[in-house]
């Protein structure tokens, strides 16, 4: 069965530290993977996409995250938060359907 | 810019009422979705139509139906409003690569906040 884990429900970083948001998927096919982010009161803006060409991806705003099947995880990554960047992030997981993760709500501290 | 345009941001109603979501999207795109989110569950797919007069059912279709008679348009239906239907409903359109193919990229419109009192 597919299913998408994002392993924290709430991470909270300084300004200017390192963000990491965790994502592992379960899938019987390779699956594109996708980070998808909502500020408040918005919809969902992609971020990223993996659809199994480079395993280090690059996204909007500084974002990145990295495929790693052995580890079945697409976690996504950036170097130093900034105050806009408090958001909730969705992992999710396509191959005949979509399914989205719980969501991780990021906070920034001054 | 794609833009998808959902008819209300808030919405109040009574249990019992038939309520309309409407979604309007603005770049011809094939795929249309409605998703409900609830804090601690994601989003859910509902509904998804894959071209005009068509539809297939989400993982949650129950207590909902959809119609899409137009391409660009895509409404959601609730017959009876129940509170447990008070939530955050979003639509999303994508390209179709294919026949039933679900999504790739999906663009999302700003969401509709509907209450069932």
């Amino acid at each position: 069965a597919q299913s998408v884990t994002q392993l924290d429900s709430h991470v909270s970083v300084s300004e200017g530290t390192p963000v990491l948001l965790r994502c592992n998927y379960s899938s019987s096919y390779s699956p594109s993977l996708f980070w998808y982010v909502q500020h408040p009161n918005k919809g969902l803006q992609l971020l990223l996409k993996y659809t199994s060409a480079a395993t280090l991806v690059k996204g909007i705003n500084g974002f990145e995250a990295e495929f790693k099947k052995s580890e079945t995880s697409f976690h996504l990554t950036k170097p130093s938060a900034h105050m806009s960047d408090a958001a909730e992030y969705f992992c999710a997981s396509v191959t005949t359907k979509i399914i989205f993760g719980s969501g991780t709500r990021l906070s920034i501290r001054p | 810019d794609v833009k998808v345009t959902q008819s209300s941001r808030y919405l109040v109603k009574r249990t019992g009422e038939k309520v309309f979501l409407e979604c309007v999207q603005d770049m011809d795109h094939e795929n249309m979705f409605w998703y409900r989110q609830d804090p601690g569950l994601g989003l859910r797919l509902i509904y998804f139509s894959y071209d005009v007069k068509m539809k297939e059912k989400g993982d949650i279709p129950e207590g909902y139906s959809v119609s899409r008679e137009k391409k660009e348009r895509f409404s959601l239906i609730l017959e009876s409003a129940s509170t447990n239907q008070t939530s955050m409903y979003l639509c999303a359109s994508s390209e179709s690569r294919g026949l039933g193919t679900v999504a790739y990229e999906q663009y999302f419109g700003p969401g509709t906040r509907l209450t069932v009192t």
